[in-house]
Formats: structure tokens, sequence, C-alpha cells
């Protein structure tokens, strides 16, 4: 079975300075989508980034970027120039690559407070 | 707008009472889900429906009960037999795609509380 991990409960940064939010997953396939999602206070979630398996280029969003190290199983998730709305918890996720019906696995997530 | 409609936002339930949340999506998409989430925890896979009339357990699927009659409607019951059902919950959806690649979106979810 695939596992997600985040091992940063909580991190914190300076707004306009910048951070990184570690994930890492166990998995035996080959193909897949790696997903970071965003959980402001209201609860809604929202996708922040997408990565798949098989490009080896890093996912880039304005400020938002990845470092994807396949072998090493790592996705961590960088936030440049913060600011206040960036204060949320955030989660990485994983997915097979077969069908839309295949699971997505979540990690804990990591609370990320951005300081004035 | 599109998107998917949680019902109720909050709910207070008796023990030994069944509950459903309603979860509504007019996106026309084929998959749809629902998740628990728990301080700490994440989010974690309650059971999902790829087509009407058919649907999959989760990680954590007892004690919850769903249907699939409606392209658009995903109902979660949450039933006596659940242990521990406080919790916040999430409904979410997304369309077919052969490889996966698809982004799930979100309901606003609902927080059950039981007294």
């Amino acid at each position: 079975a695939q596992t997600v991990t985040q091992s940063q409960p909580e991190m914190s940064v300076q707004e306009a300075e910048t951070v990184t939010l570690s994930c890492t997953y166990d998995t035996s396939e080959s193909d897949y989508y790696l997903f970071w999602y965003k959980q402001p206070p209201s609860r809604q979630m929202i996708l922040v980034i997408r990565q798949e398996a098989y490009k080896q280029q890093n996912a880039t969003e304005n400020r938002f970027s990845v470092n994807f190290q396949k072998a090493a199983k790592s996705f961590s998730l960088k936030i440049s120039d913060s600011q206040l709305g960036d204060a949320a918890m955030y989660f990485c996720a994983y997915r097979r690559g077969e069908t839309s019906g295949s699971r997505l696995t979540f990690g804990e997530g990591t609370q990320l407070t951005v300081n004035p | 707008d599109g998107g998917i409609t949680q019902s109720p936002k909050y709910l207070f339930r008796k023990e030994g009472q069944n509950v459903t949340l309603s979860c509504e999506q007019n996106l026309n998409h084929d998959a749809m889900y629902w998740y628990r989430q728990d301080p700490g925890q994440g989010l974690r896979l309650i059971y999902y429906s790829q087509i009407v009339n058919d649907f999959q357990k989760g990680d954590i699927a007892e004690g919850y009960s769903v249907s699939r009659e409606k392209k658009e409607s995903f109902p979660l019951t949450v039933t006596s037999a659940q242990k521990n059902p406080t919790a916040f919950y999430l409904c979410a959806s997304n369309p077919y795609s052969p490889s996966g690649a698809n982004v799930l979106t979100f309901g606003a979810g609902s927080r059950l509380t039981v007294l």
C-alpha cells in the first residue's frame, strides 16, 4: 500500500521569505501523480500544484514550485515570497496513474504560519 | 457556477442515531469520494464511487454506508456502529480520465459532532 509522510507538523515563515515543506512517499508503482493541496481556515481544499512522475521537470505555479526526486521518493513544496494568505494546512497527496477512480492518499499535513 | 455542495455544514447527533451527509455535484464528474479528516491524521478515504450504482470501500469504511443512485449525488450515512464519528467530512469528485491525472474538486465539508 502506498503511504505519504509529512514529517513537519508545523512550520513558520516570515512574510516575503521562502519556505520548503517536505513530503516523502512509498510506492512500488512507476506511473503516478503527486499533488500539494492547501486548506486555509475556511477548510476548503484547494489544489496548489501537481507533478506527473514521468516528467523530470519540476512543476511550477507562480510562487509555488516543487522539488521532485523520484529515486528518493521525495516531493517537497517551495513557497517563495510568502504572503499572509499562504497561511494554511498543506497536504501532500499521491495517486496511482491507472484510472481516475484510483484513490488519492494524503499525508498528515503541515500547518504553515506566516508571520508579518 | 459548477461545484460540490455539502450539507449540512454543521450537524449534531446523539449517540445511537444514524445521520446522513449530503453531497451533490453539478460538474458532471464520474467519480465521487468521501474523506474523513481528524486532527493530525490528514484525510482518510471512507468510500468512493466511479460510476452510478457502484462503490468501493476505502480505508475506514466500517460504520459508514453510501449510495450512488444518481451521477450527481453521493450521500454518506454515519451509522450508530461508527464508534467515533465526531470529525470533519469532505466530499470530492473528479471527471473520468484513463491516466489518473485528474484533480479532485472538494466540497466545503460537513462538521459532525456526537453529543
